[in-house]
């Protein structure tokens, strides 16, 4: 069974642009969730799609979105980028059933470096 | 709000000995508590997890224990490798967002050989 694969593995791109990052998940699992991960403010969640609805968000401003497809990849965007977005983005899979304790599986993550 | 508070920050020990990190957790809906453990440029794996159902868990040379009415958890690990070297994060989630994991700050656990 293939895992949580995301790409681009590794970018760089310039203050004010937008990146897309996309996120495939398990197969079988209907929950993709979004994390930020950097040495300072550790692993911070940043929004959940099951069955193609945002169904939980973070704390983090509208520059970051989401969305989910029907056959459950997802992708999120960061729009207007600034240097301090540079992180790495993890996407993880789960069933998503509302009961407890499900499972949740990561990728590898999308380096993203904002100069 | 939802916050999980993780110690130690960094852990060394010696090959063999035990190493125990604790985990406190603020939301009284949090009923999951996974582990990870994440080497240098690689993903977070998933070693180990409790329900609230249950007060411990081992597997092999890892155990989790979670005292519900203290809201801790915590992880031990026993016999400790340097391959066990990496950072340690412990996470909650709750029955109601069960995709939202809050995650602590991350333990950096050295095993010197």
């Amino acid at each position: 069974k293939a895992g949580v694969t995301q790409t681009p593995r590794y970018l760089i791109k310039t203050r004010g642009q937008q990146v897309t990052l996309s996120c495939s998940p398990i197969s079988g699992h209907r929950s993709v969730s979004w994390y930020q991960q950097t040495p300072g403010q550790g692993l911070q969640f940043l929004f959940e799609y099951f069955s193609e609805t945002q169904r939980n968000k973070g704390n983090f401003p509208g520059r970051f979105s989401g969305r989910q497809f029907s056959n459950s990849r997802s992708e999120m965007n960061v729009s207007t980028l600034e240097l301090g977005d540079s992180a790495l983005y993890l996407c993880a899979s789960s069933l998503g059933g509302t009961h407890s304790g499900n499972t949740i599986y990561f990728g590898e993550g999308s380096w993203l470096t904002v100069v | 709000g939802e916050n999980v508070e993780q110690h130690p920050s960094t852990l060394s020990v010696q090959e063999g000995d035990s190493a125990v990190i604790k985990c406190t957790y603020s939301d009284s809906a949090s009923n999951y508590f996974p582990w990870y453990k994440q080497e240098l440029g690689k993903r977070p794996q998933l070693i180990i997890d409790i329900r609230s159902n249950v007060g411990e868990k081992k597997d092999q040379r890892i155990a989790v224990t979670l005292n519900k009415t203290a809201k801790h958890f915590s992880l031990h690990i026993t016999e400790t490798q340097p391959e066990d070297s990496a950072v340690y994060f412990c996470a909650a989630s709750s029955f109601s967002n069960t995709g939202k994991l809050i995650f602590g700050q991350g333990t950096t656990l050295q095993v010197k050989p």
